[in-house]
């Protein structure tokens, strides 16, 4: 089973808008972190935010926030007030505590701002 | 705060060569992992070195391999270079927590590796 999954191949977003990226994970560790990863077309992955299993708080990051719904085993992002940088390939991620750092990703999202 | 650097920024090679990437986390980190992203795979785990040991592997074939030197700074080699090797490699650095899964990983530009 694949243990990060992201079901939206692409995405477009009026600029100023908001858009969310879908995330859901599966894991039978309890403890475990969620990450956002953006990337843009030169390739750097950059950090966006995360998100701990045990977290009582939506993580937030500026005009980035994380709906997390542990129930629903769910990780979607939110960016408020898109802009044009924000057009990029998005990726999910998760690392189990028993997975020895090692980052499990999704296949991404490649959302589009449009103008 | 400089962060993850990776050299070369391209390389092309031919099959059955050897290459090596090299990677200089960001100050203070005293992790480093590597990362595959070929088209269609998305990003792979490859390796995670932590203070000059090598601490966890991907599903890689043994010639892919690495090291770690006592600035933290790490080479990635791949051996008998297969078409399928082209890929983008990406490194990533992290501090030494007490929470395996708190530590973020920071990545680096990559290095893009074309296989002829």
């Amino acid at each position: 089973a694949q243990k990060i999954t992201q079901t939206q191949p692409g995405m477009f977003v009026q600029e100023k808008e908001a858009v969310t990226l879908d995330c859901t994970y599966d894991t039978s560790d309890p403890s475990y972190g969620l990450f956002w990863y953006k990337q843009p077309s030169s390739g750097e992955m950059i950090f966006l935010i995360y998100q701990g299993s045990y977290d009582q708080q939506n993580a937030t990051e500026g005009r980035y926030s994380l709906n997390f719904q542990k129930a629903r085993k769910s990780a979607n992002l939110v960016i408020s007030a898109s802009q044009l940088g924000d057009s990029a390939m998005y990726f999910c991620a998760m690392r189990e505590l028993g997975s020895a750092r090692q980052l499990t990703f999704g296949s991404g999202t490649q959302l589009t701002v449009l103008p | 705060e400089a962060g993850v650097t990776q050299s070369p920024t391209h390389l092309i090679k031919t099959r059955g060569q050897q290459v090596t990437l090299r990677c200089s986390p960001i100050s203070g980190h005293t992790s480093v992992y590597w990362y595959q992203q070929a088209l269609g795979l998305g990003l792979q785990f490859l390796l995670w070195y932590d203070e000059g040991e090598e601490r966890n592997r991907g599903n890689f074939p043994p010639r892919f391999s690495g090291r770690q030197f006592p600035n933290y700074s790490s080479e990635l080699n791949v051996n008998a270079l297969e078409l399928e090797d082209s890929a983008l490699y990406l490194c990533a650095s992290s501090r030494r927590g007490t929470s395996g899964v708190t530590d973020t990983q920071y990545f680096g530009p990559g290095t893009r590796l074309t296989v002829l």
